[in-house]
C-alpha cells in the first residue's frame, strides 16, 4: 500500500525554523514529482511548493518563496520542507502529495498524507 | 481570498443531486487548464475524486462528475448519501501564477 506519513510539526515561536519531513513507502519515490500544500485553521487548501524527480527544480508559490525550502532524499524515500522566519499566518496542518504521474508533472495529486500540525506562536 | 472561487456550502437531501461551482478566470481554467477535485474530510488525507475536468479515479462511485465551462468548472453528485458529506476543493493551475491553485473549498451538508 502507498503511503505517505508527515513528522516534524509542533509549536514554534514567530522568527524560527522547522523542518517538516514526509516519509514514502510502497512506492517508487523517485518517479514522483511530490509537494507541499497547507490548510490552515478555517481556511481552505493552499499549494506551497512542488520538486521534481530528482531534485533539481523546485517552484515554490509566492507568499512562501524565500523562506520555506523545499528537498527531497530519494536514497531515504523523504521529502522534507524547512520552513524559516516563520509568521503566526503559517499556522496550518501541513500535507505532503504526490503527483498522480510517474514520468512528468500533471499538477494532480493522488497520494496524501494525513498532515501535520504547525502551531506559531507565542 | 482563493484565485478560484467555490460557494462556502451546499446541502441537499438523501438520494437528491447537489452541484458545486468553482469559477476562475482567464489565466487558469478559462485558459484552457484541467480541473481536478478533492474530498475532504476533517483529519484525514484529502481524496482525488475527478481528475483531468471530469475523469474519475478508479474506485469512486459514478455518483460523483466533473464539467467545464469557459472559466467555470462543477462537481455533480447524484444519489447523495449521508457518507458524502465533506468539504470539496477544486484545484487548477494558474498561467499568471506559475503554480497550481485551490478553491477556497465547499461544504456539503446532507440533510
Amino acid at each position: 500500500e502507498v503511503q505517505l506519513v508527515e513528522s516534524g510539526g509542533g509549536l514554534v515561536q514567530p522568527g524560527g525554523s522547522l523542518r517538516l519531513s514526509c516519509a514514502a513507502s510502497g512506492v517508487t519515490f523517485s518517479y514522483y514529482w511530490m509537494n507541499w500544500v497547507r490548510q490552515a485553521p478555517g481556511r481552505g487548501l493552499e499549494w506551497l511548493s512542488r520538486v521534481d524527480r530528482d531534485g533539481s527544480r523546485t517552484d515554490y508559490a509566492d507568499f512562501v518563496k524565500g523562506r520555506f525550502t523545499i528537498s527531497r532524499d530519494n536514497a531515504k524515500n523523504t521529502l522534507f520542507l524547512h520552513m524559516d522566519r516563520l509568521r503566526v499566518d503559517d499556522t496550518a496542518v501541513y500535507y505532503c502529495a504526490r503527483d498522480v504521474a510517474a514520468d512528468g508533472r500533471t499538477d494532480t495529486y493522488d497520494i496524501w498524507g494525513q498532515g501535520t500540525m504547525v502551531t506559531v506562536s507565542s | 481570498q482563493s484565485v478560484l472561487t467555490q460557494p462556502p456550502s451546499v446541502s441537499g437531501a438523501p438520494g437528491h443531486r447537489v452541484t458545486i461551482s468553482c469559477t476562475g478566470s482567464s489565466s487558469n481554467i478559462g485558459a484552457g487548464y484541467n480541473v481536478n477535485w478533492y474530498q475532504h474530510l476533517p483529519g484525514t488525507a484529502p481524496k482525488l475524486l475527478i481528475y483531468g475536468n471530469n475523469d474519475r479515479p478508479s474506485g469512486v462511485p459514478d455518483r460523483f462528475s466533473g464539467s467545464k465551462s469557459g472559466s467555470s468548472a462543477f462537481l455533480a453528485i447524484t444519489g447523495l448519501q449521508a457518507e458524502d458529506e465533506a468539504a470539496y476543493y477544486c484545484q487548477s493551475v494558474d498561467g499568471g501564477l506559475g503554480g497550481p491553485v485551490f478553491g477556497g473549498g465547499t461544504s456539503l451538508t446532507v440533510l
